[in-house]
């Protein structure tokens, strides 16, 4: 089936710093991806949409000059978080796909940032 | 409103069945999917039942679907401890647009 390759997997960063998370469809190509983000015991919460060859479209309170997005093919989508911050710290996520039918998602494995 | 909610906490004695429960908020809704997340872990789709399906079973797993008042549930038969987890319910309101997830049960299966 559709794979989504994510990583790292986990990453710790110092203040100040930028951190990059990439996802790539494995034999198949993502047209949209979708970037969530999960603080602990609580849901995900989607942050952006990007289309491949095409701005991303931010949800509403996410900064767009502090999480980057990059949809530059059809298999790769990276989020770069710019001078993360403590408050930063979270559980990323990202899927491909949300085309027609049952298994338009495919999801990674997620990143779990630490901003110390 | 505009949330998928759930109940946030289960807790079950092994070999017992466990259902959770879960509000949607749009009748045009087309999939509604259930998602397992251990802990650390991405998500894992478990299963996913169609808008215009009323019930679908899946081994241990059934999912009850009632469009008129938009409510889901997943049944869990013969719950085991590796079924101790998170469990989001999730819904596709049109294609090509992202999943709105719930908050999550966490579901706590004791021996």
């Amino acid at each position: 089936g559709a794979v989504v390759s994510q990583h790292p997997s986990w990453v710790i960063c110092k203040s100040g710093t930028s951190v990059k998370i990439e996802c790539r469809s494995l034999d198949f190509q993502a047209t949209t991806m979708f970037w969530y983000r999960q603080f602990p015991k609580q849901s995900l919460m989607l942050m952006a949409t990007s289309n491949e060859g095409s701005k991303a479209t931010y949800e509403q309170g996410v900064e767009k000059d502090k999480f980057l997005i990059n949809h530059a093919s059809l298999t790769l989508s990276t989020l770069t978080v710019t001078s993360a911050h403590p408050e930063d710290s979270s559980f990323y996520i990202c899927s491909a796909g949300g085309g027609q039918g049952a298994f338009g998602y495919t999801f990674g494995s997620g990143t779990r940032l630490t901003v110390v | 409103g505009e949330d998928v909610e759930q109940s946030l906490f289960l807790s079950v004695r092994e070999g017992d069945s466990s259902v959770i429960n879960c509000t949607y908020t749009d009748s045009s809704s087309t999939y509604l999917y259930w998602y397992k997340q251990e802990p650390g872990a991405g998500l894992q789709l478990l299963t996913y039942i169609f808008s215009n399906m009323d019930m679908k079973q899946d081994q241990r797993l059934t999912v009850l679907l009632n469009k008129k008042d938009k409510h889901l549930s997943l049944r869990i038969a013969d719950t085991q401890t590796g079924d101790s987890a998170i469990y989001f319910c999730a819904e596709s309101r049109q294609a090509g647009t992202a999943l709105i997830f719930g908050k999550g049960t966490t579901l706590s299966v004791s021996s």
